[in-house]
């Protein structure tokens, strides 16, 4: 089956405890992308990706950093997260060819950072 | 820069209504437009997209028609179901460049039996 797998789906941390999101696509999708969700602000995209070893910030990367060192695996690391950070996060790949194809969502991690 | 205007949320119906979700959008050229559905606990799902201007769009009773003159792509649906009951996004990925998607804010709708 097609589709964008993050892990984990939720998770409770504390202030300055590294972590990271893992994100992975099975469909060789070469963008991929991640977004975090907030109440009253919609989607903002975090970092962004164009293919292996090409990556790019978004519109609030602060605080965020990614790495794309194989084509299906695109993880979201926090260095010191504080409680700011506390959000709904979102994975995204698109099959390559341009702007007119849609993006896979995955299904979200529920981050809350204490 | 590319922006995309959703209407304010939540919007409430009972089952069988009419549904209009009114999207505007700015950018150059001839963006590729789209809606997203988010129901609850889930990622986002392309409803449905247009790709050129006059396009429509349609999945699932969801209808949408890419309006250049009046940079609008908005969302109906003739008759919502309980089961629409969703955040809709709409969104835009620009026509050049490294295609990077806008999305709006989101619009929650409720539907009541």
């Amino acid at each position: 089956e097609a589709q964008v797998t993050q892990n984990p789906r939720y998770l409770i941390t504390v202030t300055g405890k590294k972590l990271t999101v893992t994100c992975s696509q099975n469909m060789n999708h070469e963008y991929m992308s991640w977004y975090r969700q907030d109440p009253g602000l919609g989607l903002r995209q975090i970092y962004y990706s164009m293919n292996v070893e090409v990556t790019d910030k978004g519109d609030v990367p602060e605080g965020y950093k990614v790495s794309r060192k194989e084509k299906r695996n695109f993880p979201l690391i926090l260095e010191s997260p504080s409680p700011n950070q506390t959000s709904l996060y979102f994975c995204a790949s698109r099959v390559p060819g341009g702007g007119y194809n849609e993006q896979f969502f995955g299904p979200g991690t529920r981050l809350t950072v204490l | 820069g590319n922006s995309v205007t959703q209407m304010e949320g939540p919007v409430t119906l009972s089952e069988e209504a009419f549904l209009t979700i009114n999207c505007t959008y700015t950018a150059t050229g001839y963006p590729s437009l789209f809606w997203y559905v988010q129901y609850p606990g889930e990622g986002l799902q392309l409803l449905l997209k247009a790709t050129k201007a006059d396009d429509k769009g349609s999945n699932k009773g969801f209808e949408a028609t890419y309006r250049k003159e009046t940079t609008s792509f908005h969302l109906e649906k003739g008759s919502v179901q309980v089961s629409d009951s969703a955040v809709y996004f709409c969104a835009l990925t620009p026509s050049g460049g490294s295609y990077i998607p806008t999305f709006g804010r989101g619009t929650s709708l409720i539907v009541h039996p």
